[in-house]
């Protein structure tokens, strides 16, 4: 069994202050996902990363893929308000159809 | 082009009872996923369905069951109802291809009394 470790649970932070984000795992993923989730809402898709080693940027917020493809990380650079949420790492094997193991997810909370 | 679309977005039922759910995947995504989340499990797969096939099953009981239909819109029945039932139901759709994410839902709140 899959399984991803997501920490922190939970992150309070004030406006303009970076943070990361963790995901491990003893297995080796084909793909590690970054999705976003508001309340009463559904995930939403911020990054997919593929290749070991990959870095991905989308504004403030860098994605890293472990060499290995065993972990991930989300790091948030002079976070905002708007960036309050629920964010989610979710893990993709080669074959599994749409089967994606996802990690307890991180609360974050970012004060004005 | 329209997102994936649950319906219905809340039900209420009584335990023992049975319940449908429906998703319409993103026009041209012919993969659906279905996911439950709840606080202490977090999200959960159930199953994943691509041209009508089932291709993955997460590890839930038989009372949990899904369908897709030709036009990739799909469906999932649970029977016999419990409380532990209660959850968030996600549907996710993607065009069939892996390790290209997932797009999901609002999903269905089900509270079961």
């Amino acid at each position: 069994t899959q399984l991803l470790e997501q920490s922190p649970q939970f992150l309070s932070i004030q406006e303009g202050e970076n943070l990361t984000v963790y995901c491990n795992s003893s297995s080796v993923f084909s793909s590690l996902q970054w999705y976003r989730q508001e309340p009463g809402e559904g995930p939403v898709l911020l990054v997919t990363v593929v290749t070991g080693g990959e870095v991905k940027k989308l504004k403030r917020l860098t994605f890293q893929f472990g060499d290995a493809r065993k972990d991930s990380s989300l790091h948030i650079t002079a976070a905002q308000p708007g960036d309050t949420g629920l964010y989610l790492c979710a893990g993709e094997g080669g074959t599994s159809y749409g089967k994606l193991t996802f990690g307890q997810g991180t609360i974050l909370t970012v004060h004005p | 082009k329209a997102g994936v679309t649950q319906t219905p977005r809340y039900l209420i039922k009584t335990r023992g009872q049975q319940v449908t759910l429906s998703c319409s995947p993103i026009s041209g995504h012919r993969s659906v996923s279905w996911y439950q989340q709840t606080p202490g499990q977090g999200l959960q797969f159930l199953f994943e369905y691509f041209s009508e096939t089932q291709r993955n099953k997460g590890n839930f009981p038989g009372r949990f069951s899904g369908r897709q239909f030709s036009n990739s819109r799909s469906e999932m029945n649970v029977s016999t109802l419990e409380l532990g039932d209660s959850a968030l139901y996600l549907c996710a759709s993607n065009p069939g291809q892996t390790l290209r994410g997932q797009y999901f839902g609002p999903g269905t709140r089900l509270t079961v009394t």
